[in-house]
């Protein structure tokens, strides 16, 4: 059972926006950075957004990171068939001293 | 460029020991904290452990402390982890990755090995 917890599946059309979320408790995401990552079949993860809200060098800015209290949230706009993927949230819990991960959302663009 | 490279995946009986190796270049190797992440087939991003750029300090899930051991070589730019007595639920695709920013982030990735533990 994961200590972060993201819907297992989300979907909409191409162009239009869609919002992943990850909740938390106070020794992990209310304390912590949080980061996404994108995985596509057969493929190593790729971050999208550390520190919350920072995107790495080559990120598109349809890609978007917040976090309020226990949760956070990625943001995807102006959907493309290939975002089509697995994303996971992640961050360190400082009770168990132990990277986390979200049990992952499978974006679908209908 | 930057790159990471594991090896040392295989099967291996429930009991038996593996050790993984990661290959880092492309960037100051001594300089960062580095981590193992593993992916059961079909499930989802485990955290197993971390270690810090200097090796000072080691972190591991809890369902393989006493179990597996991290460790690291600046003098080779190289990551390891040791994992003994080895279990079915071991099984899966063993990412290094390096880690990032204020938090726990985790910017490159190897491509991933794959270890299977079956009789």
């Amino acid at each position: 059972q994961s200590a972060l917890t993201q819907p297992p599946s989300v979907s909409a059309a191409p162009g239009q926006k869609v919002t992943i979320s990850c909740s938390g408790s106070s020794s992990n995401i209310e304390n912590d950075y949080v980061s996404w990552y994108q995985q596509l079949p057969g493929t190593a993860p790729k971050l999208l957004i550390y520190d919350n809200n920072k995107r790495p060098s080559g990120i598109p800015d349809r890609f978007s990171g917040s976090k309020s209290g226990t949760s956070a949230t990625l943001g995807i706009t102006g959907l493309q068939t290939g975002d089509e993927a697995d994303y996971y949230c992640g961050t360190w819990d400082s009770r168990l001293s132990a990277g986390r991960f979200g049990g992952g959302t499978k974006l679908t663009v209908l | 460029q930057m790159q990471l490279v594991e090896s040392g995946g295989g099967v291996v009986q429930p009991g038996r020991s593996l050790r993984l190796s990661c290959a880092a270049s492309g960037f100051t190797f001594s300089s960062y904290g580095m981590h193992w992440v593993r992916q059961a087939p079909g499930k989802g991003l485990e955290w197993v452990a971390v270690i810090w750029p200097d090796g000072s300090k080691k972190y591991y899930v809890e369902s393989v402390k006493g179990r597996f051991t991290i460790s690291r070589d600046n003098s080779k730019n190289t990551l390891y982890l040791q994992m003994d007595s080895l279990r079915p639920e071991d099984t899966a695709v063993y990412y290094c990755a390096r880690h990032v920013g204020g938090g726990s982030s985790w910017d490159y990735w190897g491509q991933g090995t794959l270890v299977t533990v079956s009789s």
